[in-house]
């Protein structure tokens, strides 16, 4: 296990079809971070899980997305009925999270989403 | 909605020269990080710091904060060609994590 690995690396849809990417997180940390950006933007957190939960969302984050982290390995980030605003770079982090630990995230290489 | 903001945008510098780039942000927080990003490529974690600390070093990069004026700055001394990407300071509130606008860096050989 060399970092965190991000599937598919790019995908391309077209507007109104549900898309889903998938995140693996390094294997021993327990906390998965989703963000999303944009050209020229830095990452604009999304939602972040500790094992199975989900322990915050943003208000970026509208109806149309739902995150998963079932057994709090893998997590899965699905985006319903795409709109042309939804193309963007979604990035996974993982890290770990002890008691005095400083949370530093590891980044994967990221799925670019383009809706036409 | 991102919370930090990094200054100067932009900042190009000749090789050996040091660089330095600030970092702002709105609310208290638990620990601030910076982050390497190259082009086209994934981010890097670079160095944190926590609220209680105030400079902290790694290698060649100086890493200051002031929490009272909600601000940190960021110094690579020596630059080397390979610095050349984008910074980007991150601050952890606890439950949400917030990264800035960017410092696009080039350093020229």
């Amino acid at each position: 296990d060399t970092g965190v690995s991000q599937n598919p690396r790019h995908k391309i849809t077209k507007r109104g079809q549900n898309v889903t990417f998938r995140c693996d997180p390094i294997s021993e940390h327990n906390r998965l971070y989703w963000y999303r950006q944009t050209l020229g933007q830095g990452p604009e957190f999304l939602t972040y899980f500790q094992n199975e939960a989900q322990l915050e969302k943003s208000r970026l984050l509208s109806d149309r997305f739902s995150a998963e982290r079932p057994k709090g390995s893998f997590s899965t980030l699905e985006i319903q009925r795409t709109e042309q605003g939804d193309s963007a770079m979604y990035l996974c982090a993982s890290s770990l999270r002890s008691g005095t630990g400083g949370n530093e995230q590891f980044f994967g290489p990221g799925t670019r989403l383009t809706v036409l | 909605s991102q919370q930090g903001e990094e200054d100067p945008q932009a900042l190009s510098i000749q090789e050996g020269e040091n660089a330095t780039m600030n970092c702002s942000y709105k609310t208290s927080i638990n620990n601030l990080q910076w982050y390497r990003q190259n082009s086209g490529r994934g981010l890097v974690h670079l160095i944190l710091i926590r609220s209680n600390e105030r400079e902290k070093h790694s290698g060649r990069l100086r890493v200051t904060l002031d929490t009272s004026k909600k601000s940190s700055s960021l110094l690579i001394t020596a630059s080397r060609a390979a610095d050349t990407a984008s910074y980007f300071c991150a601050t952890d509130t606890g439950n949400q994590f917030y990264f800035g606008t960017g410092t696009s860096l080039t350093v020229i050989p």
